[in-house]
């Protein structure tokens, strides 16, 4: 059975630092990978979905990056900024697409 | 305005009581999920449908049901089986089941 884990639960950087976010995998068998963002009390929001056969995919100050082979993605955040605080979550979709498994989240705090 | 929505935004439930958690999209999507997040944990699949009049058990279906008469409609009842239903409870909808989730905002579930 899949199973997520993310590193470090929490994280909490001063205004301007980059940062990474790590995630990893026990079943290299996947459809695609992505990163959400969630505000406290509030939905996911999709950041960026990488496919199985992609090593990485940008997005403004966002850069994911998939390493199958390891089980291992990373997300960067450039020049992180207090907007930034959140919890994110990696979530990878299984061979057949069909279901997501979740890791349990990084929360970040960016201080000003 | 295109999206998910979800209600209420609390629910409360009392004991042995069967409660209907409200899940409606207009971006015309055949597949729906839901979804349990306890505090400070990931997502877990409760539920998920490919079309209409079709669904499947996710990872802790037990204490769940649910329908799918219409393709904009996925409601999830949380049964009085269902002994630890206190959660945040989240729906999401996709193009089909390879393509990117698009969450509500959630319904906050909680005992009396």
């Amino acid at each position: 059975k899949q199973e997520v884990t993310q590193i470090p639960a929490a994280l909490s950087v001063p205004e301007g630092e980059n940062l990474v976010l790590n995630c990893s995998f026990t079943d290299s068998a996947i459809y695609n990978l992505q990163w959400f963002r969630q505000d406290p009390g509030k939905g996911l929001t999709s950041l960026l979905l990488i496919q199985s056969s992609q090593r990485e995919q940008t997005s403004g100050r966002l850069n994911a990056s998939l390493d199958k082979s390891s089980g291992r993605s990373t997300l960067y955040i450039a020049a992180s900024q207090p907007g930034d605080s959140a919890t994110y979550l990696c979530a990878v979709a299984d061979n057949a697409g069909n279901m997501l498994t979740f890791g349990g989240g990084t929360r970040l705090m960016v201080k000003p | 305005d295109g999206g998910i929505t979800q209600s209420p935004k609390y629910l409360f439930r009392k004991e042995g009581q069967n409660v209907t958690l409200s899940c409606e999209q207009n971006l015309n999507h055949d597949a729906m999920y839901w979804y349990r997040q306890d505090p400070g944990q990931g997502l877990r699949l409760i539920y998920y449908s490919q079309i209409v009049n079709d669904f499947q058990k996710g990872d802790i279906a037990e204490g769940y049901s649910v329908s799918r008469e219409k393709k904009e409609s996925f409601p999830l009842t949380v049964t009085s089986a269902q002994k630890n239903p206190t959660a945040f409870y989240l729906c999401a909808s996709s193009m089909t089941v390879l393509e990117t989730q698009y969450f509500g905002p959630g319904t906050r579930l909680l005992v009396l």
